[in-house]
């Protein structure tokens, strides 16, 4: 069984527009989560991250957000560029730090 | 600064043969791990050392799969005998001490295919 899901496989947007990415999460004990980018052929680079005591976290045109009463974080790009076109992966801590747990990734893709 | 390297990059095997990826960390990083990432799993964790010894393994799939970590600069995921469900995207990620950020670097990954 999946602890971090990332439902929706892919999105699209159009460049300028907002990217809002989701994932949800099964165990309230998580601490911190993290956003991954990953390009093709690359492996995944650190994007941004919040922790279980915060419920948003800013980082210039990227915004994760919390809600850990519905066990769901996003993040939302503004604007979005063609360069953000990549594969998100969310993923999760627990609490014994003992590795990340990731999502099965969503693919953006923006247009120009 | 070097990142995480791999290698190989690529491999392509027959089913039934030996495979084996291996790692480079980043100097001084004291934690190291080996994922895989499939179509129809994402990125799975496979096994995490800490200062070189197995702290995790549960995320090996069988008794093919092994790793070690003879020293801090070198780690090896060895596939023996190799199917071709371990088709997969390997990578090789490592931490400083301490889990304040959790980040992870990754190496660019070894992409296997047995044929």
């Amino acid at each position: 069984d999946q602890q971090v899901k990332q439902n929706s496989p892919s999105l699209s947007v159009q460049e300028g527009r907002i990217s809002i990415l989701n994932c949800d999460y099964t165990n309230s004990m998580f601490d911190y989560f993290l956003w991954y980018k990953k390009y093709p052929a690359e492996g995944p680079t650190f994007l941004i991250s919040i922790s279980s005591i915060k419920d948003k976290n800013e980082d210039g045109r990227f915004t994760v957000f919390l809600n850990k009463s519905a066990k769901h974080l996003s993040l939302h790009i503004v604007p979005s560029q063609p360069g953000d076109s990549a594969v998100y992966f969310c993923a999760s801590r627990n609490q014994a730090g003992t590795a990340l747990i990731f999502g099965k990734g969503t693919t953006l893709s923006v247009s120009s | 600064d070097a990142g995480v390297i791999q290698s190989p990059r690529h491999e392509v095997t027959e089913m039934g043969q030996e495979v084996t990826l291996r790692c480079k960390p980043i100097s001084g990083h004291n934690s190291l791990f080996w994922y895989r990432q499939t179509m129809m799993r994402g990125l799975e964790l496979l096994i995490y050392f800490n200062n070189n010894v197995p702290i995790d393994d549960s995320g090996m799939p069988e008794d093919r799969f092994s790793a070690k970590m003879p020293n801090a600069s070198f780690s090896t995921l060895k596939i023996q005998p190799s199917e071709p469900r371990d088709s997969a995207v390997y990578f090789c990620a490592s931490s400083s001490a301490g889990w304040n950020t959790g980040e992870l670097f990754f190496g660019e990954g070894s992409r296997l295919t047995v044929l």
